[in-house]
């Protein structure tokens, strides 16, 4: 059985503040791996994809990858408001067409 | 990134009944996959569609329940048949552009059976 597990949260931060979203998973064959932010009622939006060791940032957002520890997160600096969301931490296998499995998500509330 | 239509986005439909939704890829695809989401839970893939052959599904879903059309490479439809309350739920399609890459969503399908 494949499992992503993530806190469920609500992770609640101050404006301005640093978001650390967790994310671990089982399967050692894992090879993409990737963020997605979903609004209440909103479908899935990609946010970060991240294949190699380390960290990759992308504006407000780094993504760290430690596929010796299985274990991949993500930091949100200086967090708005509309940053609040459920991120969702998927994970993939390589060789082809992937079935992706998605965490059961984190729910984050930034605070003005 | 992908522009994917996808249709209804919100029904209400009687148990019994069967729903069909529609996603459009604006751009040729190989592979389309159905999601469904439960209220306050992950996403679930149900099926992957493969143009031109039978769509390979999930533990737990069955072609009698949810077949899936894949008529050509921008265009899949998933239906829910005989549907029941427990079949309220939020269907997503996504695509990958090619292998290993990032899948995009459509808007989804918001589905509630009374």
């Amino acid at each position: 059985q494949k499992e992503v597990e993530q806190n469920s949260g609500p992770l609640s931060v101050p404006e301005g503040a640093i978001a650390s979203l967790n994310c671990t998973y089982s399967d050692r064959g894992s090879q993409s791996f990737f963020w997605y932010r979903q609004y209440s009622g909103k479908s899935p939006e990609l946010i970060m994809s991240i294949y190699s060791n380390g960290d990759k940032e992308d504006g407000r957002f780094t993504a760290q990858l430690n596929k010796a520890s299985q274990y991949v997160s993500l930091l949100i600096r200086d967090s708005q408001p509309s940053d609040s969301a459920t991120y969702l931490c998927a994970v993939a296998n390589s060789g082809g067409y992937q079935k992706v499995t998605f965490g059961t998500g984190t729910k984050l509330q930034v605070i003005p | 990134s992908a522009v994917i239509s996808q249709k209804p986005s919100r029904d209400i439909c009687q148990r019994g009944t069967s729903l069909t939704i529609q996603c459009q890829v604006d751009s040729q695809v190989t592979m389309m996959f159905w999601y469904r989401q439960q209220p306050g839970q992950s996403l679930t893939l149900i099926a992957t569609a493969n143009q031109g052959s039978e769509a390979t599904y999930e533990s737990g879903f069955v072609i009698d329940k949810f077949p899936i059309s894949r008529p050509n490479l921008t265009f899949s439809t998933l239906t829910v048949s005989n549907m029941s309350p427990e079949d309220s739920s939020i269907y997503l399609c996504s695509v990958e552009r090619s292998p290993n890459t990032e899948a995009f969503f459509g808007q989804g399908t918001r589905l509630t059976v009374v």
